[in-house]
């Protein structure tokens, strides 16, 4: 499967742990983005990279979330301090920046519970 | 901010019937649209994209984009039940400090009955 994968695809946690989504795009792919999604809505824009450069990250987000891309390639997805707020389907998403439609791959998505 | 609305829906049409799904947006510079369908528990993958003032059509899906008015729409023509699902309306930043982030309506829920 050459498509975006993500991991772990559920996830159910206390109140207080720390969790970590894994994200691997397409392997041509210089962009990806982390998304949130909760019933109802359409998905949040929470930061993205290019190649291992982190461009931009969301004012909405708390100092709670952290993404790193250390070799440009997979991504992971850190919440510290989980709240129940924090429950939403986590989605990773990849392109190519300087393609001809600027499309967004998703992945399936990390549906977090928490307690 | 960049922001994109659609009507909340739910739309519910027979089938073989036209789904009409519509979208606003608030930054008069952007250039390239989006929509998206998403299944219940799955995510979101491409239907059409349209740059250009006009219709865009493929297949049973015609995009149409509005600049000067700002809106974007979706025509779904001989709807099948295997269409029910929420539609996405996105924007892509083309400029700027967010250039390349996608901007996404909360999205309209689509039932088409039998």
């Amino acid at each position: 499967d050459t498509g975006v994968s993500q991991d772990p695809r559920h996830k159910i946690t206390k109140r207080g742990q720390n969790v970590t989504f894994r994200c691997d795009p397409i392997s041509e792919h210089n962009r990806l983005y982390w998304y949130r999604q909760t019933l109802g809505q359409g998905p949040e824009f929470l930061t993205y990279f290019q190649n291992e450069a982190q461009l931009e990250k969301s004012r909405l987000l708390s100092d709670r979330f952290s993404a790193e891309r250390p070799k440009g390639s997979f991504s992971t997805l850190e919440i510290q301090r989980t709240e129940q707020g924090d429950s939403a389907m986590y989605l990773c998403a990849s392109s190519l920046w300087g393609s001809n439609t600027g499309e967004l791959f998703f992945g399936e998505g990390s549906r977090l519970t928490v307690l | 901010q960049k922001e994109v609305e659609q009507n909340s829906g739910p739309l519910s049409v027979p089938e073989g019937a036209i789904a009409s799904l519509n979208c606003t947006y608030s930054d008069r510079g952007s250039q390239s649209f989006f929509w998206y369908r998403q299944y219940s528990g799955k995510s979101p993958e491409l239907i059409m994209f349209i740059y250009s003032n006009g219709d865009k059509e493929d297949g049973r899906f015609t995009a149409q984009l509005n600049k000067a008015s700002q809106y974007v729409s979706l025509l779904i023509r001989d709807s099948q039940p295997s269409d029910s699902a929420t539609y996405l309306c996105a924007l892509l930043a083309d400029r700027g400090s967010t250039l390349g982030r996608l901007y996404f309506g909360r999205g309209t829920q689509l039932t088409v009955w039998p």
